[in-house]
């Protein structure tokens, strides 16, 4: 069982449209969660970090954590066209000074 | 404020021969974690270091090593180069050493092995 996994996609939705990445983790005493965004030929970047269970909104941005599920998500609200990237999800291990490890990304299509 | 540097950006090599690659880090941040990135494996963890030590390894053979100096700069060599260690190697600075510490990745050394 790999680390932190992620389905690799593409997933393809229309402008406008809420597009839903979703990542799980095997690590149960894991503390901190991010999601970088990667554009093709570009480095990753972080968008959204996340530590307590529930919902973090940033703009057009949500980011959803559910510890006892292994799970974390990332919501994308009125998609557009830019938001076109692989997704990186990222977590942290059980010791806060752990490694951050990340999953293989979700490529996001967004069509105009 | 300039961000992270990774020198070279891209640079050929030849199957046994070795390499070093060269990070900066942004001015202030103590941690460097270096990442290897194939489109068949993602970005996978090599080390990270902080204060001029390592603190956390990857799965990675004993050909890849690295070290860090007393101004945060760091370096990662890799020995014998095999044809699989073809890559993006990125270099990321975080301010502080694990928790809530953002990662600012440099641009990469595109490593291809002949």
């Amino acid at each position: 069982q790999k680390e932190v996994e992620q389905n690799s996609g593409p997933l393809s939705v229309p402008e406008g449209a809420i597009a839903s990445l979703n990542c799980t983790y095997s690590d149960r005493g894991s503390q901190s969660f991010f999601w970088y965004r990667q554009y093709s030929g570009k480095s990753p970047e972080l968008i959204m970090s996340i530590y307590s269970n529930g919902d973090k909104e940033d703009g057009r941005f949500t980011a959803q954590l559910n510890k006892a599920s292994q799970y974390v998500s990332l919501l994308i609200r009125d998609s557009q066209p830019s938001d076109s990237a692989t997704y990186l999800c990222a977590v942290r291990g059980s010791s806060n000074t752990g490694k951050l490890i990340f999953g293989q990304g979700t490529t996001l299509q967004v069509k105009p | 404020k300039a961000g992270v540097t990774q020198t070279p950006r891209y640079l050929i090599k030849t199957r046994g021969q070795q390499v070093t690659l060269s990070c900066s880090p942004i001015s202030g941040h103590r941690s460097v974690s270096w990442y290897q990135q194939t489109p068949g494996q993602g970005l996978q963890f090599l080390f990270e270091y902080f204060s001029e030590t390592q603190r956390n390894k990857g799965n990675f053979p004993g050909r890849f090593s690295g070290r860090q100096f007393s101004n945060s700069r760091s370096e990662m060599n890799v020995s014998t180069l095999e044809l699989g260690d073809s890559a993006l190697y990125l270099c990321a600075s975080s301010l502080i050493l694990g928790g809530a510490g953002e990662l600012f990745f440099g641009e990469g050394s595109r490593l291809t092995v002949l």
